[in-house]
C-alpha cells in the first residue's frame, strides 16, 4: 500500500505570496491532518479534515486554511505568505478515530524570502 | 488543554548502552499516548502507543514505554542502542473521544556515539 505523499516536497516562495500544498492520503484514509515543523516551536496542529468536513483546528491565523476532496486528498493554502512561515510542512493521514496511527508524509519544506 | 513536556532535548549516549528518553504530560481528560521517531528530512514515524491495558508497551526496533498514570509519564526506554538510533524523538498524546489533533512535546535529539 503506498503511503503518504506530499507535493512538491520543497518551496521557495517570497513575502506576500500564496501557496498551496497537496497532500495524498493513503488508500481508504478518511481522516488528513496537517501539522507545521519549526525549530523554535516545534510541531503545532494545524488543522483536521474527515470525510470532506473540517473536524478540528489549531491556533492559526486565518491565513493558514483547507480543503478536502470527495477522494480525501487534501490541500493546504497559506496567503500572504511571511518570513515565519517558513516551516516543514507534515500532513498525516488515519482511518478517523482518535487512537488510531496517524501516518505521516514527509513534509513540504516552505522557505518564505 | 493537553500538554507535553520532554525533559530532555538532547541525550548523548554510547553504542550498545541503554537509553531513556522522559514525557510527562498534562490533562484533565483521558488520553492515548504516541511514541513518534523521525530520522534527518523524514517525516514522523510511529514507535508504539498506549491506549489501553497493559502498562508496559513494546513497539518497533526494540523500543518499549512505560505508562505511570499516577507520575503522569510514559517514558521510552531501549536496552542497548545503535548507531542507526540517532534521530529525534516525539512524545505525543490525544485526546479519547476526540477527534486526530496530536499535541507534541518539544522533541528529544538521541545522538549515538561509536
Amino acid at each position: 500500500k503506498a503511503g503518504v505523499t506530499q507535493t512538491p516536497r520543497y518551496l521557495i516562495k517570497t513575502r506576500g505570496q500564496q501557496v498551496t500544498l497537496s497532500c495524498s492520503p493513503i488508500s481508504g484514509h478518511r481522516s488528513v491532518s496537517w501539522y507545521q515543523q519549526t525549530p523554535g516551536q516545534g510541531l503545532q496542529f494545524l488543522f483536521e479534515y474527515f470525510s470532506e468536513t473540517q473536524r478540528n483546528k489549531g491556533n492559526f491565523p486565518g491565513r493558514f486554511s483547507g480543503r478536502q476532496f470527495s477522494n480525501s486528498r487534501s490541500e493546504m493554502n497559506v496567503s500572504t505568505l511571511e518570513l515565519g512561515d517558513s516551516a516543514l510542512y507534515l500532513c498525516a493521514s488515519s482511518l478517523g478515530g482518535s487512537g488510531h496511527e496517524q501516518f505521516f508524509g514527509p513534509g513540504t519544506r516552505l522557505t518564505v524570502l | 488543554a493537553q500538554s507535553v513536556t520532554q525533559l530532555d532535548s538532547q541525550v548523548p549516549v554510547f553504542e550498545e548502552a541503554p537509553v531513556e528518553l522522559r514525557c510527562n504530560y498534562s490533562s484533565s481528560v483521558s488520553v492515548y499516548l504516541f511514541w513518534y521517531v523521525q530520522y534527518p528530512n523524514q517525516g514522523l514515524q510511529l514507535l508504539l502507543k498506549y491506549l489501553s491495558g497493559s502498562t508496559l508497551v513494546k513497539g518497533i526496533n526494540g523500543f518499549e514505554a512505560e505508562f505511570n498514570k499516577s507520575q503522569t509519564s510514559f517514558h521510552l526506554r531501549k536496552p542497548s542502542v545503535h548507531i542507526s538510533d540517532t534521530a529525534e524523538y516525539f512524545c505525543a498524546v490525544v485526546v479519547i473521544q476526540g477527534a486526530q489533533k496530536l499535541v507534541f512535546g518539544q522533541g528529544t535529539r538521541l545522538t549515538i556515539n561509536p
